[in-house]
């Protein structure tokens, strides 16, 4: 069964700093994965999308990387500003069950000003 | 890419009634879903919309206390039936589509 887990569960950072994100999960058997980024009380807005044959995405101040051999993804984020203050969730779609996204436990950042 | 919307954002209900919630595309997809988001939980998938057939449901959810309709490739429903206050969450309406998944806003459902 495949398990997707984020570390930290929470972070806080003052404005400016670079910043990593992880998700880890159990089988490398992925079709592709979907970073999210969720605010309070709101639906998820996609972020990033790599699929299996890739290594990493770039979108802005944005970087998600994939090594399915060790089963992990990284979400870096640039120069980090206070309005980049979400919960942000990684999601995993296997081969086989490409209709099934499984979400990650999810990390809440906030960007002190 | 697909925009998603739902209908109500937002509902408080009694317990023992049912509620309905519309989820629209903007353009057609083939695969739509329905996840549930529990206070400070993750999302759980509860079942694949079909259209023109029975919705597809995860283990631990129930067409009798979940049924969904599909009628074309840009509509759903879901209905949250005989509530209790367990089933205070947030549903939100999914959409895949060149192969990324996008998400409605949500409906936040309260069950007094």
């Amino acid at each position: 069964k495949q398990e997707v887990t984020q570390i930290p569960a929470a972070l806080s950072v003052p404005e400016g700093e670079n910043l990593v994100l992880n998700c880890s999960f159990t089988d490398s058997a992925i079709y592709n994965l979907q970073w999210f980024r969720q605010d309070p009380g709101k639906g998820l807005t996609s972020l990033l999308l790599i699929q299996s044959s890739q290594r990493e995405q770039t979108s802005g101040r944005l970087n998600a990387s994939l090594d399915k051999s060790s089963g992990r993804s990284t979400l870096y984020i640039a120069a980090s500003q206070p309005g980049d203050s979400a919960t942000y969730l990684c999601a995993v779609r296997l081969w086989g069950a490409t209709n099934k996204l499984i979400f990650g436990t999810g990390t809440l950042l906030a960007v002190q000003p | 890419s697909a925009v998603i919307s739902q209908k109500p954002s937002r509902d408080i209900c009694q317990r023992g009634t049912s509620l309905t919630i519309q989820c629209q595309v903007d353009s057609q997809v083939t695969m739509m879903f329905w996840y549930r988001q529990q206070p400070g939980q993750s999302l759980t998938l509860i079942a694949t919309a079909n259209q023109g057939s029975e919705a597809t449901y995860e283990s631990g959810f129930v067409i009798d206390k979940f049924p969904i309709s599909r009628p074309n490739l840009t509509f759903s429903t879901l209905t949250v039936s005989n509530m209790s206050p367990e089933d205070s969450s947030i549903y939100l309406c999914s959409a895949y589509s060149s192969y990324e998944q996008y998400f409605g806003p949500g409906t936040r459902l309260t069950v007094t």
